[in-house]
């Protein structure tokens, strides 16, 4: 199946700092989709872009979807403690009749945040 | 508030054992869908449904079967379990159409196999 590369595994970042992650795929996706989970909990959406060169933020976070439709970007400004988690790209190949939600998902983003 | 449930939150059960594991969800979803998640491997998909009694095969199949019956309920059935199944499981359900890519997903099920 399709696969999807996410990086890095993990990070250690001082509170205040900016992270940056990042997803890539050797195929085409139409939809990119970034999703965090806290510890003990279930994965939550935070972004979805739609279109090839899209960028959208949700407060300190700015995702961009790349030009080529192979490559996603997460950024988040001004870390705080609850940033917390793991954070997970996710894309949709196929739009239309049963293909809407078969995502396929990243292997993951590791961030702990020191205060 | 809307929510995905999932019926235990550890699990432990004995190599040959035939496992249920239980979902439901209160959003009048037409998907749903069961993941397992591993370190580093990331979220794999092993089976989802569009509508009542309709299921796909996902990436991960193998040693899985599922059942929907009704529309809030998707269960994921183990049938001789192995200690390879040892995983966290999620559910999740979503719109069907577009939207269906914005998942809900439920606090997961943590399943030892022994």
């Amino acid at each position: 199946g399709q696969q999807l590369n996410q990086s890095p595994q993990s990070m250690f970042i001082q509170e205040g700092e900016d992270v940056s992650m990042n997803c890539t795929s050797s195929s085409i996706f139409n939809t990119w989709l970034w999703y965090k989970q806290d510890p003990g909990e279930g994965p939550v959406l935070l972004i979805a872009l739609y279109k090839a060169g899209e960028l959208t933020s949700n407060g300190r976070l700015t995702a961009q979807f790349g030009i080529t439709r192979k490559d996603s970007f997460l950024n988040i400004s001004a870390s705080i403690p609850s940033d917390v988690g793991i954070y997970f790209c996710a894309g949709q190949s196929d739009a239309g009749g049963t293909s809407y939600g078969k995502l396929t998902f990243g292997q993951g983003t590791i961030l702990t945040v020191h205060p | 508030d809307v929510k995905v449930t999932q019926s235990s939150r550890y699990l432990v059960k004995r190599t040959g054992e035939k496992v249920f594991l239980e979902c439901v969800q209160d959003m009048d979803h037409e998907n749903m869908f069961w993941y397992r998640q591993d370190p580093g491997l990331g979220l794999r998909l092993i089976y989802f449904s569009y509508d009542v009694k309709m299921k796909e095969k996902g990436d991960i199949p193998e040693g899985y079967s599922v059942s929907r019956e009704k529309k809030e309920r998707f269960s994921l059935i183990l049938e001789s379990a192995s200690t390879n199944q040892t995983s966290m499981y999620l559910c999740a359900s979503s719109l069907g159409g577009q939207g269906g890519e914005k998942l809900f997903f439920g606090s997961g099920t943590q399943l030892s196999v022994l």
